[in-house]
């Protein structure tokens, strides 16, 4: 099953620029996406999501896009920080449906 | 927003042993999930719990898993003859709609 793919298994950035997260799903019937943060040894903690509607939602410092017509979303962090550094899964659902699928993960490195 | 919690935090059984994982999500979520993430791979969604009925499974979810909220409160993940393949992080997570879902720190379960 790799409805949504995380192609990207690492990322370095340098602290105070831009990381940028790639998250490529098939199933164009998910209309819900979120994105979460995991440190080792903890559950995943949810940043941003965004609905099938929108193509862009901001939070801070995170700033999820969305293209539809290439099954494509991204993840923005800007400035990036040291805290930062985790590894970060994309997950979709369904509308009204419970599950969500998630991608593999892109363990991303904040160099200071 | 506030956490589930889980216990154990990591649970060691013998293979072909009943293992029992507890959530404690806050009073006035309705719906309540199960994931797992085998180490290295991604997170997989178990089972889905809404109403005190299983809303939705996985195929993973088979006859040796069971939930239940016995007393409208701990939300439990049963696993009645465990196998050493069901070694991984088991997540519990609840949401008040069918939108975000809010994760638990995670019990690490090792079959020997």
């Amino acid at each position: 099953d790799q409805q949504v793919k995380q192609n990207s298994p690492s990322l370095s950035v340098q602290e105070g620029r831009i990381s940028i997260l790639n998250c490529d799903y098939t199933n164009s019937m998910f209309d819900y996406f979120l994105w979460y943060k995991k440190y080792p040894a903890e559950g995943p903690t949810f940043l941003i999501s965004i609905s099938s509607i929108k193509d862009k939602n901001e939070d801070g410092r995170f700033t999820v896009f969305l293209n539809k017509s290439a099954k494509h979303l991204s993840l923005h962090i800007v400035p990036s920080q040291p805290g930062d550094s985790a590894v970060y899964f994309c997950a979709a659902s369904l509308f009204g449906n419970e599950k969500l699928t998630f991608g593999t993960g892109t363990r991303l490195t904040i160099i200071p | 927003e506030p956490e589930v919690t889980q216990t154990p935090s990591h649970q060691v059984t013998q293979m072909g042993q009943e293992v029992i994982l507890r959530c404690v999500p806050i009073s006035n979520h309705l719906y309540f999930y199960w994931y797992r993430q085998i180490l290295g791979q991604k997170v997989e969604f178990l089972v889905s719990f809404y109403n005190n009925e299983i809303s939705e499974k996985s195929e993973i979810f088979d006859d040796q898993f069971s939930v239940e909220r016995p007393d409208g409160s701990n939300f439990t993940l049963k696993i009645r003859s465990t196998k050493l393949e069901d070694s991984a992080m088991y997540f519990c997570a609840r949401s008040v709609g069918t939108d975000t879902q809010y994760f638990g720190p995670g019990t690490r379960l090792t079959v020997l």
